[in-house]
């Protein structure tokens, strides 16, 4: 059974950071790729972030880019999510998410979620 | 980017009938379209990908249509626990998008 565990979620400052991680088990982790949406209170889905099976490729939307940065451990079968200059716009949950097919230009829709992490941008 | 447009906003139905749900593509996009239901407190869950096909698990009352840039999601009999909010995302291009969402209530 697929499942994906988020951690790391807060309160945190205006301009400050903070470090998302997400477990990972249940396949074989390297074959897919991986990303985050979130979704502020009352709001719809927003894609964050994917990357890559192999970790070499990575893609952001806009509204993160330069600020936010995403990785992986293979070895851990772990991701993570690393937000800077974080902004009251950035509160929202954040779900860890697999791609559903595992292909190699990580175009892909999210077959399988984790419960999500909340983060709170707040002075 | 690809920006999808969902209607309506709401639909107010009562158990037992079709709910027809549209997502309108900004661009053609083949057929690369997902359909998501999501409950509140809840994560989102994978209903149809690739506009008509069915993921793991998923009733055969709901089914999808659609390529280029209009797309649909029908639920034939809407079951109790059908009452929800649902999403489609696109995978034709970066970035990733979702549209706005249909909330699906009882009527």
């Amino acid at each position: 059974e697929v499942q994906l565990l988020e951690s790391g979620g807060g309160l945190v400052q205006p301009g400050g950071s903070q470090r998302l991680s997400c477990a990972a088990s249940g396949f074989t982790f390297s074959s897919y790729a991986m990303g985050w949406v979130r979704q502020a209170p009352g709001k719809g889905l927003e894609w964050v972030s994917v990357v890559s099976g192999s970790g070499t490729g990575t893609y952001y939307a806009d509204s993160v880019k330069g600020r936010f940065t995403i990785s992986r451990d293979n070895s851990k079968n772990t991701l993570h999510l690393q937000m800077n200059s974080l902004r009251g716009e950035d509160t929202a949950v954040y779900y860890c998410a697999r791609a559903t097919f595992g292909y190699t230009n990580s175009l892909e829709y999210f077959q399988h979620w984790g419960q999500g992490t909340l983060v709170t941008v707040s002075s | 980017e690809i920006v999808l447009t969902q209607s309506p906003a709401t639909l107010s139905l009562s158990p037992g009938e079709r709910a027809t749900l549209s997502c309108r593509a900004s661009q053609s996009m083949s057929n690369y379209l997902a359909w998501y239901q999501q409950k509140p407190g809840q994560a989102p869950r994978l209903l149809i990908y690739d506009a008509s096909h069915r993921a793991t698990g998923i009733p055969a009352r709901f089914s999808g249509s659609g390529s280029g840039t209009e797309f649909t999601l029908t639920i034939s009999s809407l079951d109790s626990e059908d009452f929800a909010v649902y999403y489609c995302q696109q995978r034709s291009n970066w970035p990733l998008t979702f549209g706005g969402g249909t909330k699906v209530e009882i009527k």
